[in-house]
């Protein structure tokens, strides 16, 4: 069985440039997720999706972040314009229960 | 403020050694618990998990046992292998699903 797939793993950007990042959900997993792992911390939830709706967007910083998932399968998590904070992991995972997979993440470095 | 919070790491040991790391939560009610690991370049696995209180997760020699007296859930492995190291994190579910996670404790193992 596959596993959650994210792309790109790695991403280098200049300030104030855009930037999206793709997540491909575990087949038949409802529920997706995408949580930002600053260095040395612990993953925090950005949004979650429960199929193409977002039931929980209170963490994600709306000026300029935005996330869709059109079909209820794919998202994509995007930053416009990224700034130099934004330098961090971006996890996408998802579940059908209790369990939630993790994809490996997308590294993004903003210079 | 995070309401999982783990032991300072890093954790250097030698292989055979007993390990401990020690993690603590503040919730209301009785939440499921969890500890995920995170492989050098690799997304957060789960490691193990318990449901309700006296429930012992175990997995790959690794053990945990929720203890709703002392609110805490510490991670135990007998006899670590240079293949354990990684980082180990804490978590703690919450509402709609969403996981809270402690700041990760990262393990060293030498040979």
């Amino acid at each position: 069985e596959a596993g959650v797939v994210q792309s790109p793993r790695y991403k280098i950007i200049e300030k104030k440039q855009p930037v999206a990042f793709w997540c491909n959900p575990i087949s038949g997993h409802n529920t997706l997720y995408w949580y930002l792992q600053n260095l040395g911390q612990g993953p925090e939830l950005l949004i979650r999706y429960e199929n193409e709706e977002a039931v929980d967007d209170s963490q994600l910083p709306k000026d300029r972040f935005s996330a869709e998932r059109l079909k209820g399968v794919d998202s994509t998590l995007k930053i416009q314009p990224a700034e130099l904070g934004d330098s961090a992991v971006y996890l996408c995972a998802s579940s059908s229960g209790y369990e939630q997979y993790f994809g490996p993440g997308t590294r993004l470095t903003v210079t | 403020g995070n309401s999982v919070t783990q032991m300072e790491g890093p954790v250097t040991l030698s292989e055979e050694a007993f390990l401990t790391i020690n993690c603590t939560y503040t919730a209301t009610g009785y939440p499921s618990l969890f500890w995920y690991v995170q492989y050098p370049g690799e997304g957060l696995q789960l490691l193990l998990k318990a449901t309700k209180a006296d429930d012992k997760g175990s997995n790959k020699g690794f053990e945990a046992t929720y203890r709703k007296e002392t609110t805490s859930f510490h991670l135990e492995k007998g006899s670590v292998q240079v293949s354990d190291s990684a980082v180990y994190f804490c978590a703690r579910a919450s509402q709609g699903g969403k996981l809270i996670f402690g700041h990760g404790t990262e393990l060293s193992v030498k040979p």
